[in-house]
């Protein structure tokens, strides 16, 4: 069964940063093509970043310079680096398998970040 | 302010035909497959359909996807309570380099 177990989440002040983890098991992970997507309270969803299997990134124009996405394949870990957080930023971040070909086909539970004085 | 536009809303009564329509560009649903996810309240999403109306298995066939241009639409027949719940449409944008959504249309069952 394939699972995907975000933590990280936390209440962060405006400037600050945060580093989200996403545990993968149960399928082979350095296959997969890893996304962030996140959804602020009583918003849509949003794209955030993106890794591909030969560790290429993409990144939203609204985190660009501030998040980093990043894989440990040996761990079958996803990461985002957040930096320079702004209360815009606050939403409940989701990591997901998935590529523009197939959708994304597998999603974790969310993890809250908080950005607030 | 989404790139892809939604219908806010949309409801039924049990057993009707339920469309919701997904309006892009050329860059993102006239070049690329379109998915669309379904969130009920306080869950994570969950891939539902694509615009090929290709479905992951356990998703029922009362829901299908298609595409005509640069709009897409998500079908329910057959409406059922249990489908109550915010549905979203996403795709690659190829000028953006990036994944664009819709807000999110909220299906009420009446």
């Amino acid at each position: 069964e394939v699972q995907l177990l975000e933590s990280g989440g936390d209440l962060v002040q405006p400037g600050g940063s945060l580093r989200l983890s996403c545990a993968a098991s149960g399928f082979t992970f350095s296959s997969y093509v890893m996304s962030w997507v996140r959804q602020a309270p009583g918003k849509g969803l949003e794209w955030v970043s993106l890794i591909n299997t030969a560790g290429g990134t993409l990144h939203a124009g609204s985190v660009r310079g501030r998040f980093t996405i990043s894989r440990d394949n040996s761990k079958n870990t996803l990461f985002l680096q957040m930096n320079s957080l702004t209360d815009e930023d606050t939403a409940v971040y989701y990591c997901v398998r998935g590529d523009k070909r197939a959708g994304w086909n597998s999603w974790g539970q969310g993890t809250l970040v908080t950005v607030s004085s | 302010q989404s790139v892809l536009t939604q219908p806010p809303s949309a409801s039924g009564t049990p057993g009707q035909r339920v469309t919701i329509s997904c309006s892009g560009s050329t860059s993102n649903i006239g070049s690329n497959t379109v998915f669309w996810y379904q969130q009920l309240p306080g869950t994570a999403p969950k891939l539902l359909v694509s615009s090929t109306n290709q479905r992951p298995s356990g998703v029922p066939d009362r829901f299908s996807g298609s595409k005509s241009g640069t709009s897409a639409s998500l079908a329910i027949s057959g409406l059922q309570s249990e489908d109550e719940a915010d549905y979203s449409c996403a795709a690659w944008d190829d000028s953006l380099n990036g994944y664009v959504f819709g807000a999110g249309t909220k299906v009420t069952v009446l």
